[in-house]
């Protein structure tokens, strides 16, 4: 079945960098841009930038336009979203989401993201 | 700070009907297609209705999405125990040139 497998939870120290990935299966991983989402403890939805996996073009939203870099790996069906210069904000529930239609039709199961020192 | 406006919490009787309304703009809402999500207790958000009104497979047409100018509203009839959850509408937005999403609302059923 079509689904978003993400990487284990990770813990990092401000300042530090973290590289997160969501290996795709169960359609054409070419075909749908991914989009990248994150949600604070006890906050809501934020977007963070999508990835086109043919041809590797990127959006990202402006608050992490410095920090935030977001590659595929055609290969192995995987979109990875690196996020540098942590802080104690970053720390949340990454998500990967599938774009489709307008909408956001799979999701992954979420990362945890925490820093801490 | 999102850009589109839920009211926090909504809720009502086994069986009644709700309505979310997502407030926006005429660079989001008035210019593109909303979704809506819906994201039980610690889950990953499903996706519950696209270009304002039309449901993916599976969904019920309990759920139900509409549009008028810059706002949007999710009704769900019918409410059962089991659609305590927060919901979330989303969209682009051309000013922004990002996706956003709103502020998020607490169904309750009482």
């Amino acid at each position: 079945q079509v689904q978003l497998v993400q990487s284990g939870a990770e813990v990092r120290k401000p300042g530090a960098s973290v590289r997160l990935s969501c290996e795709a299966s169960g359609y054409t991983f070419g075909n749908y841009y991914m989009h990248w989402i994150r949600q604070a403890p006890g906050h809501g939805l934020e977007w963070m930038g999508l990835v086109n996996p043919s041809g590797g073009g990127t959006s990202y939203a402006a608050k992490f336009d410095d920090r935030i870099t977001m590659t595929t790996d055609r290969s192995t069906r995987t979109a990875y979203m690196e996020l540098r210069s942590l802080r104690s904000e970053d720390t949340a529930l990454y998500y990967c989401a599938r774009k489709k239609s307008d909408g956001f039709d799979i999701w992954g199961q979420g990362t945890v993201v925490t820093v801490s020192p | 700070q999102s850009v589109l406006t839920q009211p926090p919490s909504v809720s009502a009787a086994p069986g009644q009907k709700v309505t979310i309304s997502c407030s926006g703009s005429s660079s989001n809402i008035g210019d593109n297609y909303v979704s809506w999500y819906q994201q039980l207790p610690g889950t990953a958000p499903k996706f519950l209705i696209y270009e304002d009104k039309k449901r993916p497979s599976g969904i019920p047409d309990r759920f139900s999405g509409s549009k008028s100018g810059t706002s949007a509203t999710l009704g769900i009839t019918g409410l059962q125990t089991g659609d305590e959850a927060d919901y979330y509408c989303g969209t682009w937005d051309n000013s922004l040139n990002a996706h956003v999403f709103g502020t998020g609302t607490k169904v309750t059923v009482l």
